[in-house]
């Protein structure tokens, strides 16, 4: 079936370390995955994503890894700031389908 | 930069009234979607809108919901009879292209509806 979840639902920080944030998918059709923030009150904010035949991809201060083999996705954040505290979701899509299948979320606590 | 609007930000009603959740798309995007989340719980798909056609929906898109773009620039989700597990935060979304692998779906800051 369609399922994406995340281990964590917290993960505390502290100001300039590095956040890792993971997420497990069971649904080997799918070719697509973005990681999205949302902060208190606001839609999802779109970060960064990857598409199944990539096993890395980098961004400003995050970096997307797939393993496809465990089917694990994660986030990496360096230097995290206050500002990156939020919600943070994978999302998951199958070939040729209009939808997002959100994972659970977590939540990433900065601590100054 | 262009950004998807969603009015009201809060919609209170009682159950069994109708609601029409209104969102306003970025101006060059031709996809629209709608997904809620009820609190504490994963964003969910609700319906994709194409060419004035659905062109996806999910399990919970049934007969009491509806999709309209009354004009063009409009794109409206409405909730024909509320029930009270109709509470949620309503998120409008809208893309340039079409398939969610192909283009990124920029959210709205969603509408929260509670139905008493």
């Amino acid at each position: 079936g369609e399922s994406v979840g995340l281990h964590l639902p917290t993960l505390s920080v502290q100001e300039g370390d590095n956040s890792i944030i993971n997420c497990a998918y069971s649904n080997s059709a799918s070719d697509y995955f973005i990681w999205y923030k949302q902060e208190s009150g606001k839609g999802p904010q779109f970060i960064i994503d990857i598409r199944s035949n990539m096993d890395k991809r980098q961004g400003q201060r995050v970096t997307v890894l797939l393993n496809k083999t465990v089917k694990h996705l994660s986030l990496q954040i360096a230097a995290t700031q206050p500002g990156d505290s939020a919600v943070y979701f994978c999302a998951e899509v199958m070939d040729s389908s209009y939808k997002l299948i959100f994972g659970s979320g977590t939540r990433l606590l900065v601590r100054p | 930069e262009p950004e998807v609007t969603q009015t009201p930000s809060h919609q209170v009603t009682q159950m069994g009234q109708e609601v029409i959740l209104r969102c306003v798309p970025i101006s060059n995007h031709l996809y629209f979607y709608w997904y809620r989340q009820i609190l504490g719980q994963k964003v969910e798909f609700l319906v994709s809108f194409y060419n004035n056609e659905i062109s996806e929906k999910s399990e919970i898109f049934d007969d009491q919901f509806s999709v309209e773009r009354p004009d063009g620039s409009n794109f409206t989700l409405k909730i024909r009879s509320t029930k009270l597990e109709d509470s949620a935060m309503y998120f409008c979304a809208s893309s340039e292209e079409g398939h969610a692998n192909t283009d990124t779906q920029y959210f709205g800051p969603g509408t929260r509806l509670t139905v008493l």
